[in-house]
């Protein structure tokens, strides 16, 4: 079946670290991939997509390259700041639905 | 555009009791979807609907119900309130495309006791 594996946290950081969160998929076809983002008391928003194999979506500083031959959508960001701590989400879709990692927390220290 | 809204934020409820929770898209998508939260975990999907008329359950649908009389509204219903239904509620929208994502409303927290 179709699933995503995300790495567990939390993550804690200093701010200006380097950022790396991990996420497979399993899935039949190509599906789009997606990280989303959740702040503190608020849903989820959509931070960045890809939709084909090596796509490159980026956002805000953030980027995630769709690997085919990996299975693979890892989450990168070069220079983290504060304002970056939430809980992100790695996603695919397949036909109806978006099916989600189980999110990673990541803490940054100022 | 207000989105996708959530009503009501907060609710306690008694074992046994029933409630409703609202919620409301004004985006045109003709699919809406009901997912819970529990504290540390990730999206569980309840149940999901492909456009007014049409619904269909999700990984974990026992002990709720919706309806989907229009597309703007998917409200989704809990008939006897049980402690394992303690978590955060969140109702998105999206549409067809492949590529296309879905967007969330704010939650709803709700505790039963």
């Amino acid at each position: 079946g179709n699933s995503v594996t995300q790495m567990e946290g939390p993550v804690t950081l200093s701010e200006e670290a380097f950022l790396t969160i991990n996420c497979t998929y399993t899935a039949t076809g190509y599906p789009s991939l997606f990280w989303y983002v959740q702040y503190p008391g608020e849903g989820l928003q959509l931070l960045l997509k890809a939709t084909k194999a090596d796509d490159k979506g980026s956002n805000k500083g953030f980027e995630a390259t769709y690997r085919k031959e990996t299975t693979s959508f890892h989450l990168e960001k070069g220079s983290v700041q504060v304002s970056d701590s939430a809980v992100y989400f790695c996603a695919l879709r397949r036909d109806d639905k978006i099916i989600f990692g189980k999110g990673t927390r990541l803490h940054i220290l100022p | 555009n207000a989105g996708v809204t959530q009503t009501p934020k907060f609710r306690i409820l008694k074992i046994g009791q029933s409630m409703t929770l609202q919620c409301t898209q004004d985006m045109n998508h003709n699919y809406m979807y009901w997912y819970r939260q529990d504290p540390g975990m990730g999206l569980k999907l309840i149940y999901y609907s492909v456009g007014a008329g049409i619904t269909d359950k999700g990984e974990v649908p026992n002990g709720y119900n919706v309806s989907r009389s229009t597309t703007e509204d998917f409200p989704l219903r809990l008939e006897l309130a049980a402690p394992s239904q303690t978590s955060v509620y969140f109702c998105a929208s999206g549409t067809s495309g492949r590529a296309d994502t879905q967007y969330f409303g704010p939650g709803t927290r709700l505790t039963v006791l």
